[in-house]
């Protein structure tokens, strides 16, 4: 069971907007930055979002990411099918270890 | 070009050690805020984290792996080793090795399979 907390699953159809959570506490969330990492089946994550809301050179401008106190999101714009993947989480703890939650599924409709 | 790879046993036997080896290229080991990290993933299950090794030697470990795994440099500068004892068939898990820069994980090997059975 992970520290962080997230749904399971999430679904959309194209085009949709949405938004995957990720709940923690004042000692994890609510007191370092967040990443979010997409898993494409069958493959290794991939950086989405770090430091809360900051998106690497190459990730789509539909990703973004958002914290406020002990919970984050991510949210999709514009969904497209290829945006079918793991989403997970990810933060530090107050010792500097690190933590991801427990995952979750998108299924473009 | 950052890139990585995992390689070690992909089939170990319970109570064994496993020890696996990160093999890096594009980044140096010894530049400042650089480390390398470990994160497992069991068969249909969510990412775990388990350890980092920073430039400076610095390390940190999950809390509830923190007795039995270890990572070290190699004795190549570009190689990093984990270590897990006392192996288990729910320690079955893809095994990622990543490199780490200012808290994220931006690089990720291909990961290695190992399967825990008798």
């Amino acid at each position: 069971q992970s520290v962080l907390t997230q749904p399971p699953s999430a679904s959309g159809t194209p085009g949709q907007r949405v938004t995957i959570s990720c709940s923690g506490s004042s000692s994890n969330i609510g007191s370092n930055p967040v990443s979010w990492y997409q898993q494409l089946p069958g493959t290794a994550p991939k950086l989405l979002i770090y430091s809360d809301n900051l998106r690497p050179s190459g990730v789509p401008d539909r990703f973004s990411g958002s914290k406020s106190g002990t919970s984050a999101s991510l949210a999709i714009s514009g969904l497209q099918s290829e945006d079918e993947a793991d989403y997970y989480c990810a933060t530090w703890d107050d010792s500097l270890n690190g933590l991801f939650g427990g995952g979750t599924k998108l299924t473009v409709l | 070009q950052i890139t990585l790879k995992e390689s070690g046993p992909t089939l170990v036997k319970p109570t064994q050690t496993l020890t696996l080896t990160c093999t890096f290229s594009g980044f140096s080991l010894t530049a400042s805020g650089v480390a390398v990290g470990w994160i497992r993933q069991p068969p249909g299950k969510a990412l775990e984290w388990l350890a980092l090794i920073y430039w400076d030697d610095d390390k940190r470990y999950s809390p509830s792996l923190k007795n039995r795994v270890t990572v070290t440099k190699g004795t190549s500068k570009n190689q990093v080793v984990l270590t897990m004892t006392n192996m288990n068939p729910v320690d079955t898990a893809t095994y990622y090795c990543a490199h780490h820069h200012f808290g994220d994980f931006d690089y990720w090997g291909q990961g290695i399979l190992v399967t825990v059975s008798s």
